[in-house]
């Protein structure tokens, strides 16, 4: 299964602490993307990053890839009560028949104010 | 509208009955995908579609689930027969064609589905 899974499953931290999450994927990937879900909503994206690209950075995200290792981290800095979520990693493969995008278990996140 | 849209919102239903969820896609997004999210727990993969390529229906658990897209537009995914295992959140998302964009995935809110 290409699966990703992800750790820690659940995360607590303070307000203003940084957050780090890590994702672990098994086949061949063309991107991988992050995407936030608030309880009882759908998902919504946040950054992606391409199979060869090390490192990107979106305002408070840093998202590293590390292909030879099929992992990558998204790092949340001077976190906000407001971050609380879960997080999930999503790989889309390369090659292949199909495109479809598969998600990782997810790491819940709960910033204490 | 502008996003994903899901109904029903809720679905309570009786096992062995059949339901039918839909999801009306963005506009020009030739990708759809359904994936089912059980309580606490991450995605699975449903069933794909793009385009008029044939969907890639490797994520449907079981025989009793089948789904259908009318061209680019609206998707209905259909379980017979439920069963209490059924009981989730069904969440549909859309994008551009693969290699017409990022690739990113907009989701609709779901369709929580309740057996009794």
């Amino acid at each position: 299964s290409q699966q990703g899974e992800e750790d820690p499953q659940a995360l607590s931290i303070q307000e203003g602490e940084n957050a780090t999450m890590n994702c672990s994927y098994k086949t061949s990937i063309n991107n991988l993307q992050w995407y936030r879900q608030n309880s009882g909503r759908g998902l919504v994206h946040l950054i992606l990053i391409r199979s060869n690209e090390r490192e990107k950075h979106s305002g408070r995200l840093r998202v590293t890839l590390d292909t030879s290792k099929k992992s990558s981290s998204l790092l949340i800095t001077a976190s906000r009560a407001a971050d609380t979520a879960s997080y999930f990693c999503a790989t889309r493969g390369s090659g292949g028949a199909t495109n479809k995008l598969i998600f990782g278990t997810g790491t819940l996140l709960a910033v204490q104010p | 509208g502008a996003g994903v849209s899901q109904s029903p919102s809720n679905k309570v239903t009786e096992k062995g009955k059949d339901v039918e969820l839909r999801c009306d896609p963005i506009s020009g997004h030739t990708a759809l995908y359904w994936y089912r999210q059980r309580l606490g727990q991450g995605l699975e993969f449903l069933i794909y579609f793009q385009g008029n390529s044939a969907p890639d229906k490797s994520g449907l658990p079981s025989d009793r689930f089948s789904a259908e897209r009318t061209g680019e537009s609206v998707s209905t995914l259909t379980i017979q027969r439920t069963q209490q295992e059924d009981s989730a959140v069904y969440l549909c998302a859309s994008s551009l064609g693969w290699g017409s964009g990022t690739g990113e995935l907009f989701f609709g809110e779901g369709s929580r589905l309740t057996v009794l």
